[in-house]
């Protein structure tokens, strides 16, 4: 069974940086590209960040680039995401969704998402 | 602001049928597979089609996707309760090396 665990949310002050992880199991990591989502409270989904399965290629939304980093390590099955300079409206559940294929194609699986909250 | 644009709501009685859209252009849904994700009240998304019209093992026939020009379509047939909730459409946007959610639409079952 493919599972995508995410932790390390949390409250953090604005400025403040916070790592986020996501453990993958019941499938080949090392093969899938995996995208980091995110959803602020009440509102749709947003898509932050991609890596693909060798770190070859990496996207990023223009509202965290230069601030979030995107990063895994295949012989751990574990995929990050280092935020920093964090802002108020990053405040959202983060989710870590596996392509199905390509970077481009459909978000097949996704985890439970964990909790960033940005405030004074 | 989303580039892909959905309802905000649509609605119908038990066992009819709703259908949501999502307009883009070609950059994104002119050129790209389309998919669609189901969330549930307090849960993550779920994928319901992908590749514009294909449905994941486990997702039953009575939701359908298409795609025409820069458009695409969500059908849900023989609505049921457990059908209330949030659906999102999504894709790659070329032009932007992002990838591209709707608005979402929110179903509700009267």
């Amino acid at each position: 069974e493919v599972q995508l665990v995410e932790s390390g949310g949390g409250l953090v002050k604005p400025g403040g940086s916070l790592r986020l992880s996501c453990a993958a199991s019941g499938f080949t990591f090392s093969s899938y590209n995996i995208n980091w989502v995110r959803q602020a409270p009440g509102k749709g989904l947003e898509w932050v960040s991609s890596i693909s399965s060798r770190s070859s290629y990496i996207y990023y939304a223009d509202s965290v680039k230069g601030r979030f980093t995107i990063s895994r390590d295949n012989a751990k099955n574990s995929l990050y995401l280092q935020m920093n300079s964090l802002r108020a409206e990053d405040t959202a559940v983060y989710y870590c969704a596996r392509a199905k294929g390509d970077v481009e194609t459909a978000r097949d699986y996704w985890g439970q998402g964990t909790l960033v909250t940005v405030s004074s | 602001q989303s580039v892909l644009t959905q309802p905000p709501s649509v609605s119908a009685a038990p066992g009819q049928k709703v259908t949501i859209s999502c307009s883009g252009s070609s950059s994104n849904i002119g050129n790209n597979y389309v998919s669609w994700y189901q969330q549930l009240p307090g849960t993550a998304p779920k994928l319901l089609i992908y590749d514009n019209n294909k449905r994941p093992s486990g997702i039953p026939d009575r939701f359908s996707g298409s795609k025409s020009g820069t458009s695409a379509t969500l059908g849900i047939t023989g609505l049921q309760t457990g059908d209330e909730a949030d659906y999102y459409c999504g894709t790659w946007d070329s032009s932007l090396s992002a990838y591209v959610f709707g608005t979402g639409t929110r179903v509700a079952v009267l």
